[in-house]
């Protein structure tokens, strides 16, 4: 199958600062990836949907200007966690879709552990 | 987005056979089935997907009513490194994103 990366695997920050977390497509070109954020033994909640070339789409209740998103390319995509607090500790996992169709499946990254001091 | 639901856990022993039910019974015509699955601490991985028939791969089989209101999916010989959370999501057209919306899903203990 697809393989999606994610950089760092996990990170330690204090609070009050910005971390940045990349999500990579490695064999094929996605032109949509997705952001989700996992609670201990919760389910993914999605946060963002974002397409190579324009704005991220943010569900309900997800602070755009807190968790920026970048599509720059059809390999890659960015979470930024600014001003970082404990409550954003969290497991960051992103997904890609290769192909455009409602049967193609995503790929999902091996997801990065944050933990805010 | 359609709602699915399935059992919060479910126990096998190793070596037999493990059915994951999941009801979907506000699934429209054009929602694909999904499943995946997760480790602790892994990114989700898929499983299997189908739309009206029975589909069959290396990992799974998955078995799709008539009404197209439930589905199972249905592992074969479960093993200790089947032991994962397992998700039933629909995918569509509705949105346009062909987003994933995961609920609570099953989780599988798998017996030595």
């Amino acid at each position: 199958g697809a393989v999606v990366s994610q950089h760092p695997s996990w990170v330690i920050c204090k609070s009050g600062t910005s971390v940045k977390i990349e999500c990579r497509s490695l064999d094929f070109q996605a032109t949509t990836m997705f952001w989700y954020r996992q609670f201990p033994k919760q389910s993914l909640m999605l946060m963002a949907t974002s397409n190579e070339g324009s704005k991220a789409t943010y569900e309900q209740g997800v602070e755009k200007d807190k968790f920026l998103i970048n599509h720059a390319s059809l390999t890659l995509s960015t979470l930024t966690v600014t001003s970082a607090h404990p409550e954003d500790s969290s497991f960051y996992i992103c997904s890609a879709r290769a192909g455009a169709g409602a049967s193609n499946e995503q790929f999902f990254g091996p997801g990065t552990r944050l933990t805010v001091l | 987005d359609a709602k699915t639901t399935q059992p919060n856990s479910m126990e096998s022993n190793e070596e037999e056979p493990v059915h994951l039910p999941c009801n979907h019974s506000t699934i429209s015509g054009t929602d694909y089935i999904h499943w995946y699955r997760q480790l602790p601490s892994q990114g989700p991985e898929y499983v299997i997907h189908g739309l009206t028939s029975n589909v069959n791969n290396r990992m799974a089989s998955l078995a799709i009513a008539e009404d197209r209101k439930s589905s199972t999916l249905i592992l074969h010989r479960a093993t200790l490194r089947d032991a994962a959370v397992y998700y039933c999501i629909l995918r569509g057209t509705t949105s346009g994103t062909y987003k994933y919306i995961f609920g609570t899903g099953t989780r599988l203990k798998v017996l030595a």
